[in-house]
């Protein structure tokens, strides 16, 4: 069974720094893209980045690009999300999410269950 | 950026009616790579349906998915009172990824 379990949420303030980590089980960690997505309040499904499964493909949408770093550890089944310069627009629950296949037109099929980000002074 | 437009925003109905859901798509979704998201309160996204009308494993056949280009429809038959949820449409054709508003279909 896929689970997916994301920590390191939490309160910080602006122009802080946060580490997001997950921790994968169930599948081969290493065959799948993983991605991050978040919801801010009131607003829609945001994807934020992705990385395959050797970390040699990694795109980030604009809103985060130079400031966000995703990155994965195969060896512990961990993904990683590196923010910093945070801004209050980056409050929101961050996702983790696998994709298969491993390819550009990789979709979501599993997600976890979330982990709170609030940016405030 | 391919902006996903879903419609209602609200759907009202009875268990055993069907709900239709449309996704409209600003340009047209390569290959149609679309795929709907059910979430139920206090869970995360489920996966129904993939390539548009592909359903993830696991799903019941009361859940059709369809469409091509820019127009996008998923379809549930005898609505079931599980199903009472939000539903979102994603387009992972190009990049940015990016998802619909999200159609809720309540009790009515």
């Amino acid at each position: 069974q896929v689970q997916l379990v994301e920590s390191g949420g939490g309160l910080v303030k602006p122009g802080g720094s946060l580490r997001l980590s997950c921790v994968a089980s169930g599948f081969t960690f290493s065959d799948y893209y993983m991605n991050w997505i978040r919801r801010s309040p009131g607003k829609r499904l945001e994807w934020i980045s992705y990385i395959s499964g050797s970390s040699r493909t990694i795109f980030y949408a604009e809103s985060v690009k130079g400031r966000f770093t995703i990155s994965r550890d195969n060896t512990k089944n961990s993904l990683f999300l590196q923010m910093d310069n945070l801004k209050a627009e980056d409050t929101a629950v961050y996702y983790c999410a696998r994709a298969l296949p491993e390819n550009f037109y990789a979709y979501v099929d599993s997600w976890g269950q979330g982990s709170p980000v609030i940016v405030s002074s | 950026e391919i902006v996903l437009t879903q419609s209602p925003g609200i759907l009202s109905l009875s268990p055993g009616e069907s709900a239709t859901l449309s996704c409209g798509a600003s340009q047209t979704v390569y290959r149609h790579f679309l795929a709907w998201y059910q979430e139920r309160p206090g869970q995360a996204p489920r996966l129904l349906m993939y390539g548009a009308s592909t359903r993830a494993t696991g799903i019941p056949d009361r859940f059709s998915g369809s469409g091509t280009g820019t127009d996008f429809t998923l379809t549930i038959s005898r609505l079931e009172p599980e199903d009472f949820a939000v539903y979102y449409c994603q387009q992972y054709a190009s990049l940015p990824r990016t998802f619909g508003q999200g159609t809720r279909v309540e009790i009515k």
